[in-house]
């Protein structure tokens, strides 16, 4: 079965400056989908950026970008120019091609709660 | 665009009752899935519906159960609930069910059990 961990309860970065959050992952398939999606405190799921495992380029979104290691498992999340509204808690996703055994579902790792100082 | 709608937004029952949540998916959306996230975890897989059938289910016993009307909206039904059964109970909607689709969630209903 696959699994998502996420090592960092917390992390903080001043205003306008550059955060990475971390992610690996456990899987024995060779094709999958990564997330990460964002939760402020209004509760809803966002979603903030998606990769392709067989997409060896990076996803970007603006002032989100991933580092996507296939071979060590990684799926860190950067962003920069960190903004007050970017404050939230920070959740990476797994997802299997149709005909994975997972039954079509988001295993999600516990969250980084992510804090932004003015 | 009218995005992914859930309701109520919070719920109180006591033990043992019975609550249904209910979900209208975004609009040309036809796969629904449901999530539990208990305080301070990421959510956990409940199941998912496709087409008006469920399409996959997740590790929760029978007494979670559910439906998908023709318009792809669809209800959270918990039968006896417990303690552990508070938690945010999350909806999202996709286009379809595979694993290409990026889910879409709503806001979530809140449920506490007491």
């Amino acid at each position: 079965a696959q699994t998502v961990t996420q090592s960092q309860p917390e992390m903080s970065v001043q205003e306008a400056e550059t955060v990475t959050l971390s992610c690996t992952y456990d899987t024995s398939e060779s094709d999958y989908y990564l997330f990460w999606y964002k939760q402020p405190p209004s509760r809803q799921m966002i979603l903030v950026i998606r990769q392709e495992a067989y997409k060896q380029q990076n996803a970007t979104e603006n002032r989100f970008s991933v580092n996507f290691q296939k071979a060590a498992k990684s799926f860190s999340l950067k962003i920069s120019d960190s903004q007050l509204g970017d404050a939230a808690m920070y959740f990476c996703a797994y997802r299997s091609l149709p005909g994975g055994d997972s039954n079509y579902q988001l295993i999600w790792g516990a969250g980084t709660k992510l804090i932004i100082k003015p | 665009e009218t995005g992914v709608t859930q309701s109520p937004t919070h719920l109180i029952k006591t033990r043992g009752q019975q609550v249904t949540l209910r979900c209208s998916s975004q609009s040309g959306h036809n796969t629904v899935s449901w999530y539990q996230q208990a305080l301070g975890q990421g959510p956990q897989f409940i199941f998912q519906y496709y087409r008006e059938e469920e399409n996959g289910r997740g590790n929760f016993p029978p007494r979670f159960s559910g439906l998908q009307f023709p318009n792809y909206s669809s209800e959270l039904n918990v039968n006896a609930l417990e303690l552990d059964d508070s938690a945010l109970y999350l909806c999202a909607s996709s286009p379809g069910r595979g694993g290409q689709e990026t889910q879409y969630f709503g806001p979530g209903t809140r449920l506490l059990v007491l």
